[in-house]
C-alpha cells in the first residue's frame, strides 16, 4: 500500500521567493492535515480539511501560508513571500475518519530551508 | 502553551530491558491519547492508542497506561529491542475540538545492545 506521499523532500531557497509542497493521501482517506516541525515549538497542526473543504486554519501562522486541496488525492502548501524563520519540516498526513477510531498516517516530511 | 508534554528528552535502556516514557497533559478535555515513533528523516507512525473509558491498552511489545485523575500517561516497551531506538511522541486529542492532535515534544529512546 502506498503511504502518504511528499514532495520534494528537500527545499532550499532564498529568502523571498514562492515555496510550494505537495502531499498526496493515501487513497479513500477523506481528512488531510498539515503540520510543522520546529525545535522551538514541536510537531504543530497548521491546518486540516475534510473531504477536500478546509476545517480549520488557525494554526496556519501568517496570511503568507496557504493551503489548497483541489481534489481528493491532492493538496498543496503555499508560502509566499518565503522567509526564514519558515525553515522547518512540514508534514503532511491523512486519515480515514477522526482520531477517535482511526489514527493519522504521516508522509515522510519535506525539509525546507530558506535562506 | 504546551498542553502535552514529555518531561524527559532522552531514555536510555539495555536490550531486552523495559523502556518506560511518560507523558504528562493539563486539559481535562483530552479524550483520545496516542504514541507515535519517530525515525530520522521518516514521519511519525502511529504505534498504539487509548481511549480515555480505559486505563490500559497493550498490543504486542507495548502497553499503553492512562491515570486520567493525575493527568499522566505513559507506554511501556517490553522487552527493548535495538529497532526501538527512535523519537517517541506522546499526543492528545478531544472530541470537542475535532479530535486535533497536540504533540509532546518528545523522548529519543536509545536501546543499547
Amino acid at each position: 500500500d502506498a503511504g502518504v506521499i511528499q514532495s520534494p523532500r528537500h527545499e532550499v531557497t532564498e529568502m523571498g521567493q514562492e515555496v510550494t509542497l505537495r502531499c498526496k493521501p493515501i487513497s479513500g482517506h477523506d481528512y488531510l492535515f498539515w503540520y510543522r516541525q520546529t525545535m522551538m515549538r514541536g510537531l504543530e497542526l497548521l491546518i486540516y480539511f475534510n473531504n477536500n473543504v478546509p476545517i480549520d486554519d488557525s494554526g496556519m501562522p501568517e496570511d503568507r501560508f496557504s493551503a489548497k486541496m483541489p481534489n481528493a488525492s491532492f493538496s498543496t502548501l503555499k508560502i509566499q513571500p518565503s522567509e526564514p524563520r519558515d525553515s522547518a519540516v512540514y508534514f503532511c498526513a491523512s486519515s480515514l475518519g477522526r482520531v477517535g477510531n482511526q489514527p493519522q498516517h504521516f508522509g515522510d516530511g519535506t525539509r525546507l530551508s530558506i535562506l | 502553551d504546551q498542553q502535552v508534554k514529555q518531561n524527559s528528552p532522552s531514555l536510555s535502556v539495555q536490550e531486552g530491558r523495559i523502556s518506560i516514557l511518560n507523558c504528562d497533559y493539563t486539559n481535562s478535555m483530552f479524550d483520545y491519547f496516542l504514541w507515535y515513533k519517530k525515525y530520522p528523516a521518516e514521519g511519525p507512525t502511529f504505534l498504539i492508542s487509548i481511549s480515555s473509558i480505559k486505563d490500559k491498552n497493550e498490543d504486542g511489545r507495548f502497553t499503553v497506561f492512562l491515570n486520567k485523575s493525575a493527568k499522566h500517561l505513559s507506554l511501556h516497551i517490553v522487552p527493548s529491542q535495538p529497532g526501538d531506538s527512535a523519537v517517541y511522541f506522546c499526543a492528545a486529542a478531544a472530541r470537542v475540538n475535532d479530535y486535533k492532535l497536540s504533540f509532546g515534544a518528545g523522548t529519543t529512546v536509545t536501546v543499547r545492545a
